[in-house]
């Protein structure tokens, strides 16, 4: 099965405090891509980060980290210091291959709000 | 540069009724997706297309259909819309079919059948 999972419906902390999305996925496929977008109040998605299934090296940039785990299917996106500018849907996606091309499945998001 | 752009933003149908979401991109992508948003159950993809004059059906297509004509123009069609279809829809496009590729979504279509 192709899954994306996302536990966490809401979350609330107050300004800069430090936040972990936790994203779980399922894949039959040896080689994939994850993906983190962003939806803020405006509507669109907006591409964050894509990691391929080789390379576990966290990445880092700026305030935004991603910790991705193979061993545990995971690929978990940390906020530090958090600013209200990151209020926002959170949703972490898998490339799978579906009729010749890949497709993003999404996970349910999760919805971040930080408060001043 | 505009992207991908949906119209219209919001719209309130009466069950049975018909209705076509817009939607366009200039970044000459081939590949071109309609997806759903329901409250918590992330994305699901309606129909796609690969390019100009080819559609395929994604994971929920019952009781939609799309077209194809050109590669900047992806229209959805609601033929008899029903409560079920009440939900924010996302026109997207990508450059190719890879897995590395990114996705473009644009603003989204809030539309309330009642």
């Amino acid at each position: 099965a192709q899954k994306v999972t996302q536990a966490q419906t809401e979350i609330s902390v107050v300004e800069k405090e430090d936040v972990t999305l936790d994203c779980v996925y399922e894949t039959r496929d040896t080689t994939y891509y994850l993906f983190w977008y962003k939806q803020p109040p405006s509507g669109e998605l907006v591409f964050l980060i894509r990691r391929n299934s080789f390379d576990e090296q966290n990445e880092i940039s700026g305030r935004y980290s991603w910790n991705f785990q193979k061993s545990t299917s995971s690929f978990n996106f940390t906020i530090t210091a958090s600013q209200v500018v990151d209020s926002a849907v959170y949703f972490c996606a898998l490339s799978a291959l579906m009729d010749s091309s890949y497709k993003l499945i999404f996970g349910s998001g999760t919805r971040l709000l930080v408060r001043p | 540069n505009a992207g991908v752009t949906q119209t219209p933003k919001f719209r309130i149908l009466k069950i049975g009724q018909s209705m076509t979401l817009q939607c366009t991109q200039d970044m000459n992508h081939n590949y071109m997706y309609w997806y759903r948003q329901d409250p918590g159950m992330g994305l699901k993809l309606i129909y796609y297309s690969v390019g100009a004059g080819i559609t395929d059906k994604g994971e929920v297509p019952n009781g939609y259909n799309v077209s194809r004509s050109t590669t900047e123009d992806f229209p959805l069609r609601l033929e008899l819309a029903a409560p079920s279809q009440t939900s924010v829809y996302f026109c997207a496009s990508t450059q190719t079919g890879a897995m590395n590729t990114e996705a473009f979504f644009g603003q989204g279509t809030r539309l309330t059948v009642v």
